[in-house]
């Protein structure tokens, strides 16, 4: 059992450039969040899905949108990267019955230029 | 909303001395107090959480400490590794949306 992937695990991209960055968990966890690390700033959420078909707003939603076709997968797509959006992005998921124990991807570091 | 204050923002201590991270929060209403170590590369791990009928939890070396009146909680690690370096993050929640502290970097030296 894998857990939570994500993919890529670092990329450099060009401000302007549009970017989707790939979560999978293989748990059936019915939620997955989508976050951001900035020093200094600890870990905002940006987007979530409380299941299969539904999304959400977080914290720091602006710039960023999310998809859940399926349990499985929960892409962050950037439409039209901005340097302040260089950050690490984490992905979660958690159980239904346990929401609020977040299992995290390995992460994605981001660098737009 | 919430807002989760973690302090300090680094710790250094010996190998074998205690180290304790604290937390304030904000809205009364928050239940749900996870803490979460991570290390260099990887995402997040939750090492231990508390609910707000529970003033104390320990598990092995770490326990977490929950004062609802004051707002506030606290990880303790005791008798402390090398392998306890990380960044550790506390957060508060009151539904599934975690809202985390700032991060505090603990270094264990031999």
């Amino acid at each position: 059992i894998a857990g939570i992937t994500q993919a890529p695990t670092s990329q450099i991209l060009a401000a302007g450039r549009r970017m989707t960055l790939r979560c999978t968990q293989d748990m059936r966890h019915n939620a997955m969040y989508w976050y951001r690390q900035d020093l200094g700033l600890g870990l905002r959420l940006i987007h979530y899905s409380n299941t299969a078909g539904t999304t959400g707003k977080g914290e720091v939603p602006d710039g960023y949108s999310v998809s859940r076709a399926n349990t499985d997968d929960f892409p962050l797509t950037l439409a039209s990267a901005v340097p302040s959006q260089t950050s690490v992005y984490f992905c979660a998921s958690s159980e239904q019955g346990d929401r609020e124990t977040q299992y995290f991807g390995p992460g994605t570091r981001l660098l737009v230029l | 909303g919430e807002n989760v204050e973690q302090h300090p923002s680094t710790l250094s201590v010996q190998e074998g001395d205690s180290a304790v991270i604290k937390c304030t929060y904000s809205d009364s209403a928050s239940n749900y107090f996870p803490w979460y170590k991570q290390e260099l590369g990887k995402g997040p791990q939750l090492i231990i959480d508390i609910r707000s009928n529970v003033g104390e939890k320990k598990d092995q070396r770490i326990a977490v400490t929950l004062n609802k009146t004051a707002k506030h909680f606290s990880l303790h690690i005791t008798e402390t590794q090398p392998e306890d370096s990380a960044v550790y993050f506390c957060a508060a929640s009151k539904t599934d949306k975690l809202i985390f502290g700032t991060g505090t970097r603990l270094q264990v030296f031999p």
